[in-house]
């Protein structure tokens, strides 16, 4: 299985700019697709897309989201914080038909 | 619009079997996979399973043997079966539509809440 590292929390000042970082235990890229992407949950509330295939901003998200990233290392950056992006954030691989999600990363003020 | 929504029981006992269903609006589940994703209470998401346009189904081996999806194309719906529940089941219980070539969840339903108890 891909195993995805995420940072369990971090610590954000509004109006600044944030990156949440994904790991892969291997690359989850073909040729020049990277099987990667982006959900923001709130409590109480279902996932949301953000950003597919590492850099592709999902239909109404903001553009203060952007994702980078390849083979094995992504990023997800938000700029600038706004307080709706209180969130918890996770990424997720596809390259392999076992999708796995990261554990989260939980945004504070 | 694309539209999911999830619906079973609450509550479960151990060793039962449970039946889940997604029925889906706004789109047919022969053009794009459905799949199911699992949320213990304060944690993760964990994918358990997806069944693809043509029909093909792809599953967590952590959960393989107990689980089963399949659907009902002219109902727009969706069903996860998973038998032998444990209380470690318990959790928030998630549909989603499984883009065909991206692999991503672009819509999710509400969830439901499943809690496993004796």
């Amino acid at each position: 299985d891909i195993v995805l590292t995420q940072s369990p929390a971090l610590a954000v000042s509004l109006g600044q700019r944030t990156t949440i970082s994904c790991r892969a235990s291997q690359s989850v890229s073909i040729s020049r697709h990277n099987l990667l992407h982006w959900y923001q949950q709130k409590p109480g509330q279902q996932p949301k897309l953000l950003i597919y295939r590492a850099s592709n901003l999902a239909s109404g998200i903001p553009a203060r989201f952007s994702g980078s990233g390849s083979g094995t290392d992504f990023t997800l950056t938000i700029n600038p914080v706004q307080a709706d992006d209180i969130a918890t954030y996770y990424c997720q691989q596809s390259r392999e038909s076992l999708n796995t999600f990261g554990a989260g990363t939980k945004l504070e003020l | 619009q694309v539209q999911l929504e999830e619906s079973g029981p609450g509550l479960m006992q151990p060793s039962e079997t449970l039946s889940l269903t997604c029925t889906v609006s706004g789109f047919s589940p022969t053009s794009n996979g459905v799949g199911w994703v699992r949320q213990p209470l304060g944690k993760g998401l964990v994918w358990m399973g997806t069944i693809w346009a043509g029909g093909s189904t792809n599953y967590n081996s952590a959960v393989q043997s107990r689980l089963s999806i399949n659907r009902d194309t002219a109902k727009s719906q969706v069903f996860l079966k998973m038998n032998s529940l444990q209380p470690e089941d318990t959790g928030t219980y998630y549909c989603g539509r499984h883009v065909n070539y991206g692999g991503y969840f672009d819509y999710w339903g509400q969830g439901v809440m499943v809690t496993v108890s004796s």
